[in-house]
């Protein structure tokens, strides 16, 4: 079975600077998806970021990159020039491509400080 | 947004009462996922469909039960409620295909057992 461990339970970070929330998953499939998603309070679950784990090129959207390591099964997300409204908990997700199965980790609680 | 909705929103039942939660979607989607946040746990898996009467289990499954007689629903029935079913409770849709990967969550909904 998957499974995805996010060892970070906090992190905080001033505003403007870099932080990076780590993330790694077992699996023994070759083909699948890697999400981060933002839990802000409203409890409204927003996708940050996709990999498919058959692109070699690690993924950006603006402020937010990750760095994939297929053979270390690592996916950390980075977030520059962190704002205030980063502020929330993030998930790491991995979905098979067989099957569809989403599992997710247990989530890191982002604090921005002003 | 994607166009699903759970409810209800919030309820509070007494142990024992069974307790059934609905997801509705308007997007004609494949699959279809029922989770449960709890603090320290992230969000658990707790039964997924692939299809109309197409269901499988997910981490956390034992308790409850579901059920997808149409596209657009899928059920959460908690047969016997129990104190350690108070959470909050997601569904979560998505679509087959390399292009469609994303999964779109629900409102969510609080459960209290008492």
């Amino acid at each position: 079975a998957q499974t995805v461990t996010q060892s970070q339970p906090e992190m905080s970070v001033q505003e403007a600077e870099t932080v990076t929330l780590s993330c790694t998953y077992d699996t023994s499939e070759s083909d699948y998806y890697l999400f981060w998603y933002k839990q802000p309070p409203s409890r409204q679950m927003i996708l940050v970021i996709r990999q498919e784990a058959y692109k070699q090129q690690n993924a950006t959207e603006n402020r937010f990159s990750v760095n994939f390591q297929k053979a270390a099964k690592s996916f950390s997300l980075k977030i520059s020039d962190s704002q205030l409204g980063d502020a929330a908990m993030y998930f790491c997700a991995y979905r098979s491509t067989w099957g569809q199965k989403l599992v997710f980790g247990q989530g890191t609680r982002l604090t921005i400080n002003p | 947004d994607a166009g699903i909705t759970q409810s209800p929103r919030h309820k509070v039942t007494e142990t024992g009462t069974p307790v059934t939660l609905r997801c509705h979607q308007t997007e004609n989607h494949r699959y279809m996922y029922w989770y449960r946040q709890d603090p320290g746990h992230g969000l658990r898996l707790i039964h997924y469909s692939y299809g109309v009467k197409d269901t499988d289990k997910g981490e956390v499954s034992d308790g409850y039960s579901v059920s997808r007689s149409k596209t657009e629903d899928f059920l959460l029935t908690l047969e016997s409620a129990t104190s350690s079913q108070t959470s909050v409770y997601f569904c979560a849709i998505s679509d087959s295909g390399v292009l469609n990967t994303e999964a779109f969550f629900g409102q969510g909904t609080r459960l209290t057992v008492v």
